[in-house]
């Protein structure tokens, strides 16, 4: 009984290098998404998906890219990190009607 | 643009006492959710709230909605140290009724309940 699992819990990358964020559920949901944290910001909505194959963008999506090829991953791909980028990130799924379940989150600094 | 607002931003006091903590909306919404979130970890659901629903209670929780005002409470009874942690509230504002995952986050509240 996992729930949704992220990998890495730590990372940390150099201005313009590119590195992909997994996560993972075992709750067989249709919906997951990726949101960040910052201080004194909340949790803000970076990308969604409402099932294989179907992904779409949130509030705060530039510099990320997302693909959903099976129900269980929905990976995020930084494409040239930037420090802007530093920040905790949360994966979360859920189904219709039901909360959000989150990951316990990857947190990545961008030097 | 977050959709919450809440208040206060931090919170302390002691065991056994009442913790209230609030949250403000700017758009129509179906659902208020509030999560928790302990320190280096992902946030837990905590209650949701229908916007049809003025009430709603769960243990030591209890929450309220007010639509015409745009604002919800979380009220924590009897408080105790473990129960120290962030609190979060957030809104599916979503057309159709089905938020497909995407919430709204306030910026939280920081509660912290001193033995």
């Amino acid at each position: 009984n996992a729930g949704v699992t992220q990998t890495p819990k730590f990372q940390v990358l150099k201005t313009g290098q590119s590195m992909t964020l997994q996560c993972a559920q075992d709750m067989n949901h249709e919906y997951m998404s990726w949101y960040r944290q910052d201080p004194g910001m909340g949790l803000r909505l970076i990308h969604y998906s409402v099932g294989a194959g179907i992904t779409d963008q949130g509030e705060v999506p530039n510099g990320y890219n997302v693909s959903r090829s099976t129900t269980e991953d929905f990976p995020l791909r930084l494409l040239s990190a930037a420090p802007s980028q530093t920040s905790v990130y949360f994966c979360a799924s859920s189904s219709t009607g039901s909360p959000l379940h989150f990951g316990n989150g990857t947190r990545l600094t961008v030097t | 643009s977050q959709q919450g607002e809440e208040d206060p931003q931090a919170l302390s006091i002691q065991e056994g006492e009442n913790a209230t903590m609030n949250c403000s909306y700017k758009t129509s919404i179906n659902n208020l959710q509030w999560y928790r979130q302990n320190s280096g970890r992902g946030l837990v659901h905590l209650i949701l709230i229908r916007s049809n629903e003025r009430e709603k209670h769960s243990g030591r929780l209890r929450v309220t909605l007010d639509t015409s005002k745009k604002s919800s409470s979380l009220l924590i009874t009897a408080s105790r140290a473990a129960d120290t942690a962030s609190y979060f509230c957030a809104t599916d504002a979503a057309a159709g009724g089905t938020s497909y995952g995407k919430l709204t986050f306030g910026q939280g509240t920081i509660l912290t309940v001193h033995p």
